[in-house]
């Protein structure tokens, strides 16, 4: 089952706001947003998670609809380093299993010089 | 801080082969991830360790996988006897607690190449 529908690429001017947006539609009530991104040949690297709130830290700010279904990555400032792939992913509660994410096909954001 | 440490990097092998790949996770995680990442497929996971037991191995593919994780500083996903179709990166991840929201942190995985 799709979890998380993303747009496969975006581009982005050096210096302006990259927003990656992701729909959740069938998330649940208990279930976080987890956005990741993935340099070529590197491991996923974690950016940022929320739940209901929206959420700031060093790297991006995360802003969560009020009813849930959708997300949206911001960094404030895109940089080159900031080419990636980018994935939104719904962290889905097994009450025996723990948590599981389950990885889309993510975003390719390419920032232009 | 370390991060998750896997080896090899990179493993070039001939079908047929026993392939053991390595993972060490961050220090005081008590769960560990073994996913695999193809084009066609994208990251899937194989298996979940918390508290070094198994708890999920239904993404394992097949009976030639096996992965252990003897402590809780190591885990080994192997493979035998492999095949070109195995071919893939395989990342292993780490969190502090595999039943809370905490993010998983990972490595940056093993690129196999089957022959």
């Amino acid at each position: 089952d799709a979890k998380t529908t993303q747009p496969p690429s975006m581009d982005c001017a050096e210096g302006r706001a990259a927003n990656l947006p992701c729909n959740h539609s069938t998330i649940s009530g208990n279930e976080y947003v987890y956005w990741y991104r993935q340099i070529h040949s590197q491991g996923p690297q974690y950016i940022i998670h929320g739940l209901k709130n929206n959420e700031t830290n060093e790297m991006a700010s995360l802003i969560i609809t009020e009813d849930r279904k959708s997300s949206t990555l911001i960094l404030p400032h895109a940089t080159l380093r900031d080419t990636a792939v980018y994935y939104c992913i719904v962290r889905v509660e097994e009450p025996d299993t723990g948590n599981q994410f389950y990885f889309g096909t993510g975003t390719s954001l390419t920032v232009i010089p | 801080d370390a991060g998750v440490i896997q080896s090899p990097r990179h493993e070039v092998t001939e079908m047929g082969q026993e392939v053991t790949l390595r993972c060490k996770p961050i220090s005081g995680h008590n769960s560990l991830f073994w996913y695999r990442q193809t084009m066609m497929r994208g990251l899937e996971l194989l298996i979940y360790f918390n508290n070094n037991v198994p708890i999920d191995d239904s993404g394992m593919p097949e009976d030639r996988f096996s992965a252990k994780m003897p402590n809780a500083s190591f885990s080994t996903l192997k493979i035998q006897p492999s095949e070109p179709r195995d071919s893939a990166v395989y990342f292993c991840a780490s969190s502090p607690d595999g039943l809370s929201n905490q993010p998983q942190h990972f490595g940056d995985g093993t690129r196999l190449s089957i022959l």
